[in-house]
C-alpha cells in the first residue's frame, strides 16, 4: 500500500518571501506520479505542480518548485515571492501510473501574513 | 474555474437514508474519480469511473456505488447513511484515465454532507 506523510500540519509565512512544504511518500513501485494541490476556503482543488518520477529535473511552474529525490521518497514543494493568495490549505499526492487511484497526505495549512 | 460542477453544494440527511451526489464533468471528459475527505484530513479515493465502467476502487464499502452517464455526468449514491460518513465529497473529471501521460485531474467544489 502506498502511503504519504506531510508533517508540517501548519506552517506560516510572510509575504514575500520564502517556504518550503515536507512531503514523504512510501511505495515499492518504479512509475508514478507525484503532485501537489491547493484548497483554498473555497473547497476547490487545484492542481499546483506535478513530477513525473521518471523526470530527474526537478519540476517547476513560476514561483512554485519541488525538489524531488527519488531514492529519499521526498518531495518538498517551495513557494517563493509568497502572496497573500497562496494562503490556502496544501495536499502533497500519489499516483501510480494507470492505476487511477491518487493517495494524499493530509495537507499543511499554510498562512501568508502581511 | 475548473469547469467542475456538483450539487448540491450542502446537504444534510439521517443516519440510515440514502443519499445521491452529482457531478458535472468537462465537456469531452472520459474519466470522472470520486473522494471522500473528512475535515482535516487528505482525501480518500472511493472509486473511478472511465467511460461508464468502475476503472479502480478504494476500500470503501459496497454501499457506496456510482454512476457515469455519456453526457459527462456522474452520480455517487450512499446507502445506509451512518455518522462517519459526513464529509467533503469531492468529484474530479479527466480527459483520459489517471496515469496517462499529461493528464490532469480538474476537481468540483465538492458537497458538504453531514448525516446527524
Amino acid at each position: 500500500a502506498q502511503t504519504v506523510t506531510q508533517s508540517q500540519p501548519e506552517m506560516s509565512v510572510q509575504e514575500a518571501e520564502t517556504v518550503t512544504l515536507s512531503c514523504t511518500y512510501d511505495t515499492s513501485e518504479n512509475n508514478y506520479y507525484l503532485f501537489w494541490y491547493k484548497q483554498p476556503p473555497s473547497r476547490q482543488m487545484i492542481l499546483v505542480i506535478r513530477q513525473e518520477a521518471y523526470k530527474q529535473q526537478n519540476a517547476t511552474e513560476n514561483r512554485f518548485s519541488v525538489n524531488f529525490q527519488k531514492a529519499a521518497k521526498s518531495f518538498s514543494l517551495k513557494i517563493s515571492d509568497s502572496q497573500l493568495g497562496d494562503t490556502a490549505m496544501y495536499f502533497c499526492a500519489f499516483m501510480i501510473q494507470y492505476a487511477g487511484k491518487s493517495t494524499f497526505g493530509d495537507g499543511t495549512t499554510l498562512t501568508v501574513k502581511p | 474555474e475548473t469547469g467542475v460542477t456538483q450539487s448540491p453544494t450542502h446537504l444534510i440527511k439521517t443516519r440510515g437514508q440514502q443519499v445521491t451526489l452529482r457531478c458535472s464533468s468537462q465537456s469531452g471528459h472520459n474519466t470522472v474519480s470520486w473522494y471522500q475527505q473528512a475535515l482535516g484530513q487528505g482525501p480518500q479515493f472511493i472509486f473511478q469511473y472511465y467511460r461508464e465502467e468502475e476503472n479502480g476502487r478504494g476500500n470503501f464499502p459496497p454501499r457506496f456505488s456510482g454512476l457515469q452517464f455519456p453526457n459527462y455526468s456522474s452520480e455517487l449514491n450512499v446507502n445506509a447513511l451512518e455518522l462517519d460518513d459526513s464529509a467533503l465529497y469531492l468529484c474530479a473529471s479527466s480527459l483520459d484515465s489517471i496515469g496517462v501521460l499529461n493528464t490532469e485531474a480538474f476537481f468540483g467544489q465538492g458537497t458538504r454532507l453531514t448525516v446527524v
